[in-house]
């Protein structure tokens, strides 16, 4: 059973664009919504996570929508940069039992164009 | 922020020998720690989750007589590949987390190539 559906698999945006990553789960014990980006060839780093109990949270150029009722997390990337070019992971996890660890998604590869 | 380092980030081992990559948690204590594989342009595969003083948890189809996980103490666990083969040269990525928190720093990676 797939857990974490991650769309599109790749992405190609121009710079200032809107860069939007998609995130479905089945799992309805997750309760922390992380966005990973990992650049290549080093580990994962945390770009912004969202708790069930908002409906969205920004920081900065990066803002995570979170609809419940669907199962669905989103990552909205404002003015995108050359910089962004990256993989992003939605990486969702639950408090306990088989959730408890994260559960990645297959991955977005996103190139900004300058 | 919180820092979680790896060590080596590059090795090149020679088929049959075995190889250790070590995670060290550098401002935390680490309760749990966490290691993943991953392939080129692939997601990250969990192998196994690593509890300080206790034996790992191992995630299905991962050989745990092959890769073995050492928690000795709260900053530092080791993951050492037995028995080397070409098939394991991957990238080998570990993971802290502080407490029963929800955040999970991630260190910088091991590129293992066995030859």
């Amino acid at each position: 059973q797939q857990q974490v559906k991650q769309s599109p698999q790749s992405l190609i945006v121009q710079k200032g664009g809107i860069s939007i990553i998609n995130c479905a789960y089945e799992n309805t014990a997750f309760d922390y919504f992380p966005w990973y980006q990992q650049f290549p060839g080093k580990g994962p780093a945390l770009l912004i996570a969202i708790r069930p109990d908002v409906s969205e949270k920004k920081e900065g150029r990066f803002t995570i929508s979170f609809n419940k009722s669907a199962k669905q997390f989103s990552l909205h990337i404002m003015d995108s940069q050359p910089g962004d070019s990256a993989t992003y992971f939605c990486a969702p996890k639950g408090p306990s039992g088989s959730a408890r660890q994260l559960t990645f998604g297959s991955g977005t590869q996103l190139t900004v164009l300058p | 922020g919180a820092v979680v380092s790896q060590h080596p980030s590059r090795v090149i081992c020679k088929s049959g020998t075995s190889v250790k990559i070590e995670c060290r948690s550098l401002d935390f204590q680490a309760t749990t720690m966490f290691w993943y594989r991953q392939f080129p342009k692939q997601s990250l595969m969990l192998m196994a989750t690593s509890n300080e003083g206790s034996k790992a948890t191992y995630e299905q189809g991962v050989e745990k007589d092959k890769f073995l996980i050492n928690h000795a103490s709260l900053t530092l666990s080791t993951l050492t590949v037995t028995s080397a083969h070409p098939e394991d040269s991957s990238f080998y990525i570990c993971s802290a987390r502080a407490g029963e928190g929800n955040t999970i720093y991630f260190g910088e990676g091991s590129w293992l190539t066995v030859v």
